[in-house]
This record gives C-alpha cells, structure tokens and sequence, in this order.
C-alpha cells in the first residue's frame, strides 16, 4: 500500500480481555517498529523486526504483551489480559534501511482505551 | 548503541519568534538523524533528516537543522514560528551504515503564544 495501516483505529475493551493490533507495513519495507504512547508523554519503544533476524523485544514492558511478523510483512501486537495502565495509542511504522528512504514511516496509531 | 536527548520537554514562543529545539545524541558509529513533527491528533512525519550529506539540511515548513559533529548536535530552528507550528517534536538517531533501529527522543511540546 501507499502507506503504514493499522487497525482498528480505536479499540475499547474490558481489563482483563485480551486484544490485537494490526499493522501493515509499507511493501517491501524489512524493517517494523512497534511504539507506545501514553497522553501527553513521548515515545516508548516495544519491538523491532528486521528482515529474518530475532526481533528486538527489549521494549516489551511485560508478558502480556508479544507481537509477530508473518511473512516478513503483516505484524500483530497483541496485549493479553489488558490493564487500564495498557491505555495508549499504539503507533507502528516501517522502514527500508538498505534503501534510500531509511527514515521510519509511521501509520496513523491504534488507540486503545481499557475500561 | 546510540541514544538521543531532547533538551526541554516544553518550549514556548511568540509567534513571529525565532524557534530553538535542542537535540544531542550520541552514536558510536556515523549515524544518520531525523526530526519528526506530531501534530495534535495525528501520527508522526518526518520533518527532515541528515544522512552524511550537507550538514545544514532543510525541511519542510520552513524548519532547518543542522549537523554538527563537534558538538555531537542536531538542533532544530526555526526563523519565524506560526501558530500552525504548535506540535511535538521527536528527535531520533540510526547508524549511518547497517540495518538498526531508530532511537527517538522524549519529544518537545513546542507552543506558540500569539
């Protein structure tokens, strides 16, 4: 596509149910990032995948919390047993690190609101 | 490893005013830098970006930044704010050779006063 989609745009759930996020990244971008952002407050790293290497999973805040890649292009993060702190609006983006455009294109976020 | 620091959380100015927002990283390696703007509501997008060639880089919306190793700084700038400048800044860090990740910044909440 054209640009980074996520979806859904908005997501309300009840705490302790589970959800999933999707990102589609920019064709034929290797790189996806998953980012969290909380109001008012800046940009919290979760995850990085890059081509066929182990992600960097350095950012997951806990294990409630994995994502996936298939196929080198789709990824879901998903959020088990969601808590209220989980609130936030979940930001992906893609890159191509190899190519001439190494800046990360982000999509336009997933806002999650856990009642 | 690289990592980024944005000097001010909060910047406020008067419109018509010169706009300042500091950023100091620090790379082992070259890197390449980016400044990303995040208007109210709205996903980020890139403003500019420094990848080794010209150390005064240009952006859009009339913003600059420029690159000076020395100083181990990519500060922002601005001559003449407008309120439609009101936004979040982010600046962020990549080695210049090799595929690693982005590094962000904490942001600065740029206001402009009229």
């Amino acid at each position: 596509g054209a640009g980074v989609s996520q979806s859904p745009s908005n997501k309300v759930t009840e705490k302790g149910k589970d959800v999933e996020l999707r990102c589609d990244p920019i064709s034929g971008h290797t790189a996806l990032y998953w980012y969290r952002q909380s109001l008012g407050q800046g940009l919290e790293f979760l995850i990085y995948f890059q081509g066929n290497s182990a992600p960097d999973k350095s950012g997951l805040p806990s294990d409630r919390f994995s994502a996936e890649r298939t196929g080198g292009s789709v990824s879901t993060l998903t959020i088990q047993r969601t808590q209220q702190e989980d609130s936030a609006v979940y930001l992906c983006a893609s890159s191509d690190p190899q190519g001439p455009h190494t800046e990360a294109f982000f999509g336009q976020g997933t806002r999650l609101t856990v009642v | 490893a690289q990592s980024v620091t944005q000097l001010g959380s909060h910047v406020s100015v008067s419109e018509g005013a010169l706009v300042l927002l500091r950023c100091n990283y620090s790379s082992s390696v070259p890197p390449y830098l980016f400044w990303y703007v995040q208007y109210p509501n709205q996903g980020l997008q890139l403003l500019l970006k420094y990848t080794s060639a010209a150390t005064l880089v240009k952006g859009i919306n009339g913003f600059e930044a420029e690159f000076k190793k020395s100083e181990t700084s990519f500060h922002l700038t601005k001559p003449s704010a407008h309120m439609r400048d009101a936004a979040e800044y982010f600046c962020a860090v990549s080695p210049l050779q090799g595929a690693q990740k982005l590094v962000f910044g904490q942001g600065t909440r740029l206001t402009i006063n009229p």
